[in-house]
């Protein structure tokens, strides 16, 4: 079945640890996006890419950095200059990036601060 | 300013009760679309409807419809006769094209809680 998958479902990061969230989609899809949720409240944009080796800061992307080497993967880096780590991450893509086309999640990866 | 706003936090219903969650967006576009998606436990947004800015027409799929109206900027979403399997948090997104790239603003979501 085509859709998108996140790793790890947990994750857990040491003080001064780097540590990369994995989303894998086979929906052929050219945008990739990816998400922080934060308890009651909504989306945040981290970092979206529209196409291979390229990508876009979002509205808090400070600690943070990808790569997208590959259509059907776009990691997401979280560094140790972010200072507050712990949320839920999201992984979407789209067919395109007109405002009508939908975007499709992941699980997501909780990450969480030893 | 949000763009978005979602006023109820938390909704709790019995089984079987209709219930309404509120979706109020802002745009100055005169193209955009909303989106409805349902987050279950499991974490994952599954995506429901999504309604152009051209398109008022009301839309019914089963026990969901939806009620968009350009007026008030208000794009509602009711369950009728509610299942404990309606439970999870509902988020109302609006999306424009900012530079060519297709833009989402969340709401921050309305969690329900159907009760058997």
């Amino acid at each position: 079945d085509g859709g998108i998958t996140q790793s790890p479902k947990y994750l857990f990061r040491k003080e001064g640890q780097n540590v990369t969230l994995s989303c894998e989609q086979n929906l052929n899809h050219d945008a990739m996006y990816w998400y922080r949720q934060d308890p009651g409240q909504g989306l945040r944009l981290i970092y979206y890419s529209q196409i291979v080796n390229d990508f876009q800061k979002g509205d808090i992307a400070e600690g943070y950095s990808v790569s997208r080497e590959k259509k059907e993967s776009f990691p997401l880096t979280v560094t140790s200059a972010q200072k507050n780590p712990t949320a839920f991450y999201l992984c979407a893509s789209s067919n395109g990036m007109g405002s009508n086309q939908p975007q499709h999640f992941g699980d997501g990866t909780r990450l969480s601060i030893l | 300013a949000q763009k978005v706003t979602q006023a109820q936090t938390e909704i709790s219903v019995v089984e079987k009760e209709d219930v309404t969650l509120d979706c109020v967006y802002e745009t100055r576009d005169t193209t955009y679309y909303l989106f409805w998606y349902k987050q279950p436990p499991s974490g994952e947004l599954v995506f429901l409807i999504r309604r152009n800015s051209f398109d008022e027409q009301n839309e019914i799929s089963g026990r969901y419809s939806w009620n968009f109206q350009k007026s008030t900027s208000s794009f509602n979403f009711t369950i009728t006769a509610s299942q404990v399997v309606d439970s999870a948090v509902y988020f109302c997104a609006l999306s424009e094209a900012v530079y060519g790239f297709n833009k989402f603003y969340f709401g921050s979501g309305t969690k329900l809680n159907v009760k058997p």
